[in-house]
């Protein structure tokens, strides 16, 4: 069975630092990796994809994403964090080869303080 | 194109009345799926369509839960009856690789 495993309820940095929001993922075959974002009282919003190709994916608002075959991980990053990026994040996954579904971790909490 | 429609986007409705929560995925998408986000268990995976059909049900809680997708543009999620424990946020989205969501509807179940 896919899953995806978000480890950390909440994240925490100051604005200006780097930032990490780990994802780690079990599914066999080649997966699709996605990254959401979801504001408060809004829809998820689609930040970043890996399908194929260079393993390091970059996406909406100065997100990127590196994507580790042998530790099965798809990290969020960014190099400086902004308070507006304070948010809900959500790792995904999809087995192409089988069919659509759409699994989410469960979320990850990121606090930027000013 | 407007992205995914939802509607509406707030019910309140009593304990037993029947509930239909409607979708109007982008065009163009061939799969279309129906969460539930709560704050004890998340985001939930209820229901996925492919070109109309429905995959996987297996998310749906109960027979209470219904959903269809009459057609490529549309989609309705039903409770009948409903029950305080539905409250929730539910969204929906449609895909042709990467999803792409709803506003979502908040229900109320008093």
């Amino acid at each position: 069975a896919q899953s995806v495993a978000q480890p950390e309820d909440q994240v925490n940095v100051a604005e200006g630092n780097p930032l990490t929001v780990k994802c780690t993922y079990s599914v066999s075959g080649n997966p699709y990796l996605f990254w959401y974002v979801q504001y408060p009282n809004r829809g998820l919003q689609f930040l970043l994809k890996y399908i194929t190709g260079d393993n390091l994916v970059k996406g909406s608002y100065g997100f990127e994403a590196e994507f580790n075959k042998s530790q099965t991980s798809f990290h969020l990053k960014k190099p400086s964090a902004l308070v507006s990026d304070s948010a809900l994040y959500f790792c995904a996954v999809r087995r192409p080869e089988s069919s659509y579904k759409l699994i989410f971790g469960s979320g990850t909490r990121l606090l930027v303080r000013p | 194109d407007a992205g995914v429609i939802q509607s509406p986007r707030h019910e309140v409705t009593e304990m037993g009345q029947e509930v239909t929560l409607r979708c109007k995925p982008i065009s163009g998408h061939n799969s279309l799926f129906w969460y539930r986000q709560t704050m004890m268990r998340g985001l939930e995976l209820l229901i996925y369509f492919n070109n109309n059909v429905p995959i996987d049900d297996s998310g749906m809680p109960e027979d209470r839960f219904s959903a269809k997708m009459p057609n490529a543009s549309f989609s309705t999620l039903k409770i009948q009856p409903s029950e305080p424990r539905d409250s929730a946020v539910y969204f929906c989205a449609s895909s042709n690789t990467e999803a792409f969501f709803g506003q979502g509807t908040r229900l109320t179940v008093v």
